[in-house]
C-alpha cells in the first residue's frame, strides 16, 4: 500500500521559515492536502491540491509538490503555528485515503 | 455556515456495536462525498471510510472493512457509521468530514468536533 513519510518533528525559531516534507513514491503525480491540528482540536485544512489555500488561511502557508516529495512551507513562523501537521493523498490504486504520520512543529 | 456534529460515541464492550451519527447543515449535503476518520489517543489521523455524494460508492480502510458500514440519509442530511464487532484498537475520537473536491479526492474542508469511542471491558 502507498506510504507517506513525514519527519516526526521540526523545530524553528520565530520569524524563520519552517519546511515540512511529505515523501511518497511519485507523489508529484498525486494531489496533496495538508492539515494543521492543535491539541484538543479537530484538524484544519490549510493547503489543498498541492498549493491552494482555503479562505482564511494566511499567505505564510504555502505548498509545493514534485517528484517524490511534497513540501509545506510556513514563512515568518509564529508561536501560534505550533501544532501537528499532516499530509494526505487519495491513492487510486487502493481506493484509500492515506495520511502521513504527522510532524510536530515546535516554535523555539 | 457549515456544521457537522458527531454523536453516538461512548464506552462499549469488545465485540459489541455502536452507531455514530453526523447531521450536516449549512450546505447541500447531497452534493458532497463524506468521510469518517479517527484518531487514537496520542496517535495520528486514520481514514475510516468514504461515501459518494449519492451513496452509490463506498470505500473502507482495511482495518474496518467487513465490520463498519458507512451510510447517508439525504432526507435527514445525516451521515452514519455503523460499527460492529468492536475491538480495543477501535478506541479513538471519530470525526466526520466533508470532501471539498468533486468526487472523493479533495481535501477535507470541514470537520466535526469529534466523538470519543472507547472499547473496553
Amino acid at each position: 500500500s502507498y506510504v507517506l513519510t513525514q519527519p516526526p518533528s521540526v523545530s524553528v525559531a520565530p520569524g524563520r521559515t519552517a519546511r515540512i516534507t511529505c515523501g511518497g513514491n511519485t507523489i508529484g503525480s498525486k494531489s496533496v492536502h495538508w492539515y494543521q491540528q492543535k491539541p484538543g482540536q479537530a484538524p484544519v485544512l490549510i493547503i489543498y491540491y498541492d498549493s491552494a489555500r482555503p479562505s482564511g488561511i494566511p499567505e505564510r502557508f504555502s505548498g509545493s509538490n514534485s517528484g517524490d516529495t511534497a513540501t509545506l512551507t510556513i514563512s515568518w513562523v509564529e508561536a501560534g503555528d505550533e501544532a501537528d501537521y499532516y499530509c494526505q493523498v487519495w491513492d487510486s490504486s487502493s481506493d484509500h485515503v492515506i495520511f502521513g504520520g504527522g510532524t510536530r512543529l515546535t516554535v523555539l | 455556515q457549515v456544521q457537522l456534529v458527531e454523536s453516538g460515541g461512548g464506552v462499549v464492550q469488545p465485540g459489541r456495536s455502536l452507531r455514530l451519527s453526523c447531521p450536516a447543515s449549512g450546505f447541500t449535503f447531497s452534493s458532497y462525498a463524506m468521510h469518517w476518520l479517527r484518531q487514537a489517543p496520542g496517535k495520528g489521523l486514520e481514514w475510516v471510510a468514504v461515501i459518494s455524494y449519492d451513496g452509490s460508492k463506498k470505500y473502507y480502510a482495511d482495518s474496518v472493512k467487513g465490520r463498519f458500514t458507512i451510510s447517508r440519509d439525504t432526507s435527514k442530511n445525516t451521515l452514519y457509521l455503523q460499527m460492529n464487532s468492536l475491538r480495543s484498537d477501535d478506541t479513538a475520537v471519530y470525526y466526520c468530514a466533508r470532501d471539498g473536491g468533486s468526487g472523493w479526492t479533495g481535501g477535507f474542508d470541514y470537520w466535526g468536533q469529534g466523538t470519543l469511542v472507547t472499547v473496553s471491558s
